[in-house]
């Protein structure tokens, strides 16, 4: 079956400081990926996509590099501002799954100015 | 354009009560989706509707949880009787299609608390 493991949270930074929140997948056929981020009181809400191998994704300055030889989907911020405090969940879908996103546990990630 | 719209927010109830949570799509959407998400946890699905019909409802403890949509638009989910395990956020979604694109809409929840 479809899973996603992500790396376990709360992910603290600084201001200004780099982000990575691994992701990685199993997942029967191709699957597209997905991250979503949930804002404090909000639903979830797509932040990026890639859909084949070798596709990076990008949005906000979050980017995502869809790996197959290592099913992996990181996300990636060069330097996080306090706004970006949010709950990320990635995600997958395959044709199988009659593309019906499967998530991972979410990472939140907290900045402090 | 109006996102997904639920309610209530916030909902405290006895255990063995019923509850109910409603849910409105985006103008337009044919799909629409019950996501439950645990504390810490991913939203898990619950049941898809494709129009007015439910598929992918294996996941739908049907003893005691129950949904429609009828007319193809607006969905209640109903939980009764509720139990303590129950106590969860609610999520709805909608999609225009279940293509390829894989965007889910949410709405903000609804948050169940079953004391």
């Amino acid at each position: 079956g479809n899973s996603v493991t992500q790396m376990e949270g709360p992910v603290t930074l600084s201001e200004e400081a780099f982000l990575t929140i691994n992701c990685t997948y199993t997942a029967t056929g191709y699957p597209s990926l997905f991250w979503y981020v949930q804002y404090p009181g909000e639903g979830l809400q797509l932040l990026l996509k890639a859909t084949k191998a070798d596709d990076k994704g990008s949005n906000k300055g979050f980017e995502a590099t869809y790996r197959k030889e290592t099913t992996s989907f990181h996300l990636e911020k060069g330097s996080v501002q306090v706004s970006d405090s949010a709950v990320y969940f990635c995600a997958l879908a395959t044709s199988g799954g009659s593309y019906i996103p499967t998530f991972g546990r979410g990472t939140s990630l907290i900045v402090h100015p | 354009e109006a996102g997904v719209v639920q309610s209530p927010r916030y909902k405290i109830i006895e255990k063995k009560q019923p509850v109910a949570f409603w849910c409105n799509p985006i103008s337009g959407h044919n799909t629409l989706y019950w996501y439950l998400q645990n504390l810490g946890q991913g939203p898990e699905l619950l049941i898809r509707y494709e129009n007015e019909e439910a598929v992918d409802d294996s996941q739908l403890p049907k003893d005691r949880f129950s949904a429609e949509r009828l007319k193809g638009v607006d969905s209640t989910l109903k939980i009764q009787p509720a139990e303590l395990g129950d106590s969860a956020v609610y999520l709805c979604a909608s999609s225009l299609n279940r293509g390829f694109s894989g965007e889910l809409f949410f709405g903000e929840g609804s948050r169940l608390t079953v004391l």
